[in-house]
């Protein structure tokens, strides 16, 4: 079984600049997650979706950050205009959510991460 | 805000021993999960413990749950060099609807 897929792994971009980050998945997860993880702290969800509706995103910065997963399947998060404070991982994760079996729904596969440098 | 505080924040042991990893969070919770993260990678799902369980096993991991003190903790015996790497606590608060809140991590180094 393939795992969650997450491109690109590294990037540098330089404050005000834009970035987006991709993320495929596992095959048959309705639920997809982004989080940011700041160097020596957990990761913190962005934003979560169930198939192509967002279901939290109380902890997205909106004026900045836009994420969406048009097919209910991959995902984009965008960062626009960049701060210096984004530099962190940025995970994807994904889980079979409500439609999964139960002692299976709730387990999230977590992707490679990008690693993101603000200068 | 993180809601699991994990405790120690880093543990150094030699390869053989145990090591164990506490996590205690505020709000009532479905169930707690424990992660592994290598350094540089993403995060590996190592076992989930429910709200209505006490105690949980998989191969040479144990955890337990007290929910009356809001705590739980992660042993793994016989340690090797390979568990190196960064352990969290993840809790999957009641009516969140699934939201995982990670706590800030225990670094733990098996020395060979």
């Amino acid at each position: 079984e393939a795992g969650v897929a997450q491109s690109p792994r590294y990037k540098i971009i330089e404050k005000r600049q834009s970035v987006a980050f991709w993320c495929n998945p596992i095959s048959g997860h309705a639920t997809l997650y982004w989080y940011q993880q700041i160097l020596g702290q957990g990761p913190k969800l962005l934003i979560q979706f169930q198939n192509n509706g967002v279901v939290d995103d109380s902890q997205l910065p909106k004026d900045r950050f836009s994420a969406e997963r048009l097919k209910g399947v991959d995902s984009t998060l965008k960062i626009q205009p960049a701060k210096l404070e984004d530099s962190a991982v940025y995970l994807c994760a994904s889980s079979f959510g409500r439609g999964g079996l139960a002692g299976r729904r709730e387990t999230q596969y977590f992707g490679p991460g990008t690693r993101l440098l603000v200068l | 805000s993180q809601q699991g505080e994990e405790d120690p924040q880093a543990l150094s042991i030699q390869e053989g021993e145990n090591a164990t990893m506490n996590c205690s969070y505020k709000t009532s919770i479905n169930n707690l999960q424990w992660y592994r993260q290598n350094s540089g990678r993403g995060l590996v799902h190592l076992i989930l413990i429910r709200s209505n369980e006490r105690e949980k096993h998989s191969g040479r991991l144990r955890v337990t749950l007290d929910t009356s003190k809001k705590s739980s903790s992660l042993l793994i015996t016989a340690s090797r060099a390979a568990d190196t790497a960064s352990y969290f606590c993840a809790t999957d608060g009641y009516n969140q609807g699934g939201k995982l809140i990670f706590g800030q991590g225990t670094e733990l180094s098996v020395k060979p």
